[in-house]
């Protein structure tokens, strides 16, 4: 399968806690969106990164949220200290690399579903 | 700053009715403007595009056309099918941001 993998699907924490949530772009693509998408809500830009490099992250939370892309590995969606307004879907989609202008064409994962209890 | 409005859900209709979720944008400089669908558990999936004024973007029998003056793209299909139930979401990039801007949704429940 050659597309955006994201694990946990379901991820279930207590307040308190940390979630990490995981995210391998597709084949040869290079950069790295997460969204939120709350309870019947639409969804929420979060993070942009390339490898190493965060991009934009004007939609993140500035306390206890962090992402990170690092050369090897997958991207990774950090959530310290857990509260219940946290619950809910986390997408995360992926782009090729440009040589100019982004189309804004992304391929999403299937989400990680956080509840906090 | 950029935004997308959607028409309020749920859509319920019957097989065989005609669809039209509406969409308007506010966008500075000049956006792409997106469909995307959503299925029950699953992420969300390009459903169409169009990139300028005028064009009409297609696929599976949906279609929307980029209408400038009226700063829309309607989603439409002729006839619904019962696989369509799904959540459809608007959106635009405008290439001077690097995110996509994406409405709230709009459920389309469509039964036999």
């Amino acid at each position: 399968n050659a597309g955006v993998m994201q694990n946990p699907r379901h991820l279930v924490r207590r307040r308190g806690q940390e979630a990490r949530l995981r995210c391998s772009p597709m084949k040869g693509h290079s950069h790295v969106y997460w969204y939120r998408q709350l309870p019947e809500e639409g969804l929420k830009f979060m993070v942009y990164l390339q490898k190493e490099n965060i991009i934009d992250e004007s939609g993140m939370p500035k306390e206890r949220f962090s992402a990170e892309f690092p050369k090897e590995g997958p991207s990774i969606l950090r959530i310290q200290q857990v509260v219940r307004g946290d619950s809910a879907a986390y997408f995360c989609a992926s782009s090729p690399p440009t040589s100019g202008r982004h189309t804004g064409e992304l391929f999403f994962g299937e989400g990680s579903r956080l509840t906090v209890l | 700053g950029n935004s997308v409005t959607q028409m309020e859900g749920p859509v319920t209709l019957s097989e065989e009715a005609f669809l039209t979720i509406n969409c308007t944008y506010t966008a500075t400089g000049y956006p792409s403007l997106f469909w995307y669908v959503q299925y029950p558990g699953e992420g969300l999936q390009l459903l169409l595009k169009a990139t300028k004024a005028d064009d009409k973007g297609s696929n599976k029998g949906f279609e929307a056309t980029y209408r400038k003056e009226t700063t829309s793209f309607h989603l439409e299909k002729g006839s619904v099918q019962v696989s369509d139930s799904a959540v459809y979401f608007c959106a635009l990039y405008t290439g001077t941001a690097s995110k996509l801007t994406f409405g709230t949704g709009t459920r389309l429940q469509v039964t036999l």
